[in-house]
């Protein structure tokens, strides 16, 4: 019972590092999402897809790339890491339909220094 | 676009008492929904209650009910009989019906500590 799995859970980089936040589900969803979560704040959003082959900006998006080659994964590409990207990240997916239920992985710690 | 608020940074509650968290919301969308999620230290994200703008009825899930008022945009949740593991923030976001941008509008959140 797996549903949204998330890797890794913690990442140190330098400024100027890229990496990849990988997010995978298992329940054949054709929503997801990627967030951030900032201290004291609330989630924001940073990109999103509909369905394999489809992406699209959140209001975050500066500084990240994302990519929908299947329905299971959804990976979050940080280009050049700054220190402004210290922040947890957040990978969700739904159903297609109104008002589904969000599902949202553990979430990954990302600190840039 | 959908603003969320929730004014009131940090609240306190008596084991086994009643709290009542607040939230107002603005949207120009006609169909939305609105969610109440708990998040404990672990920051896990966990689904508490839903509802869905069109009902008129508040929805309920065990402890917990909402008080939905829709001409005023408010959506506040009760908690009954108040845990220990109810410690947590908790966020209200709203979502639209998903036809476009699928996304959650959250607020600041509050945060809930419950007295032993």
């Amino acid at each position: 019972n797996a549903g949204v799995t998330q890797t890794p859970k913690f990442q140190v980089l330098k400024t100027g590092q890229s990496m990849t936040l990988q997010c995978a589900q298992d329940m054949n969803h054709e929503y997801m999402s990627w967030y951030r979560q900032d201290p004291g704040m609330g989630l924001r959003l940073i990109h999103y897809s509909v369905g394999a082959g489809i992406t699209d900006q959140g209001e975050v998006p500066n500084g990240y790339n994302v990519s929908r080659s299947t329905t299971e994964d959804f990976p979050l590409r940080l280009l050049s890491a700054a220190p402004s990207q210290t922040s947890v990240y957040f990978c969700a997916s739904r159903n297609r339909g109104p008002g589904n239920t969000i599902y949202f992985g553990e979430g990954s710690w990302l600190t840039v220094v | 676009a959908q603003t969320v608020t929730q004014s009131q940074p940090e609240m306190s509650v008596q084991e086994a008492e009643t709290v009542t968290l607040s939230c107002t919301y603005d949207t120009s969308e006609s169909d939305y929904y609105l969610f109440w999620y708990k998040q404990p230290p672990s920051r896990q994200m966990i689904l508490v209650i839903r509802q869905e703008a069109y009902k008129q009825q508040n929805a309920t899930e065990n402890r917990f009910s909402v008080n939905f008022q829709k001409a005023a945009k408010s959506f506040s949740l009760k908690i009954s009989d108040s845990q220990l593991g109810d410690a947590a923030m908790y966020f209200c976001p709203s979502g639209n019906s998903g036809g476009g941008a699928d996304g959650l509008t959250f607020g600041k959140g509050t945060h809930l500590i419950i007295q032993p």
